[in-house]
């Protein structure tokens, strides 16, 4: 139950597509959901985090959109950049930050 | 705002000795620091829970009297491998929460040790 689970594990797009990496949870008491980006060597860092009273926020390049009813949520990358190639983390936790949990990361690559 | 960080960035030690690897908040108190382990294209794995004045609550799996963690002060954590061997060498990464109201966790640049 406190599994995070991701897809896909890697993803290859070419520059100025769209990237799209899910997660899906099954603890109910998960209410803050974090996106992390980690490059080669450097520990990882917060991109965007949503919390399950809103159905999709956006800040910049980066949406992500949750269903709390399926218990799924998405990362997408609008006009991907080479730049933007790194592995990508989903997490979950409760705002008192309990439980904290990692999806298993996915390695995107944007081709130029 | 909201700044972690981690030193060494890198360290290479003889098998049987120690490593200490830092873990400080530069503009926040932290009460809470978190230690990971990261092994090469897999996620972080979560080693313990550094809480301010108290011991730290370790993982199943973990040996406490192996990775021994220190929490001094409201900035400073410290994670020390003790007898290291090669199969320690990893990359080890803290992180830490300003709080309960959703900031997020701030993560350390990593320590990526190599045992020889």
């Amino acid at each position: 139950q406190q599994q995070v689970k991701q897809s896909p594990q890697s993803l290859i797009v070419q520059k100025g597509g769209i990237s799209i990496i899910n997660c899906a949870y099954e603890n109910t008491a998960f209410d803050y959901f974090p996106w992390y980006q980690q490059f080669p060597g450097k520990g990882p860092a917060l991109l965007i985090a949503i919390r399950p009273d809103v159905s999709e926020k956006k800040e910049g390049r980066f949406t992500i959109s949750f269903n709390k009813s399926a218990k799924q949520f998405s990362l997408h990358i609008m006009d991907s950049q080479p730049g933007d190639s790194a592995t990508y983390f989903c997490a979950a936790s409760t705002l008192r930050g309990q439980n904290f949990v990692f999806g298993p990361g996915t390695r995107l690559s944007v081709l130029p | 705002g909201a700044v972690v960080s981690q030193h060494p960035s890198w360290v290479i030690c003889k098998s049987g000795t120690s490593v200490k690897i830092e873990c400080r908040s530069l503009d926040f108190q932290a009460t809470t620091m978190f230690w990971y382990r990261q092994f090469p294209k897999q996620s972080l794995m979560l080693m313990a829970t550094s809480n301010e004045g108290s011991k730290a609550t370790y993982e199943q799996g973990v040996e406490k009297d192996k990775f021994l963690i220190n929490h001094a002060s409201l900035t400073l954590s410290t994670l020390t491998v003790t007898s290291a061997h090669p199969e320690d060498s990893s990359f080890y990464i803290c992180s830490a929460s300003r709080g309960a109201l959703g900031y997020g966790y701030t993560f350390g640049s990593g320590t990526r040790l190599t045992v020889v």
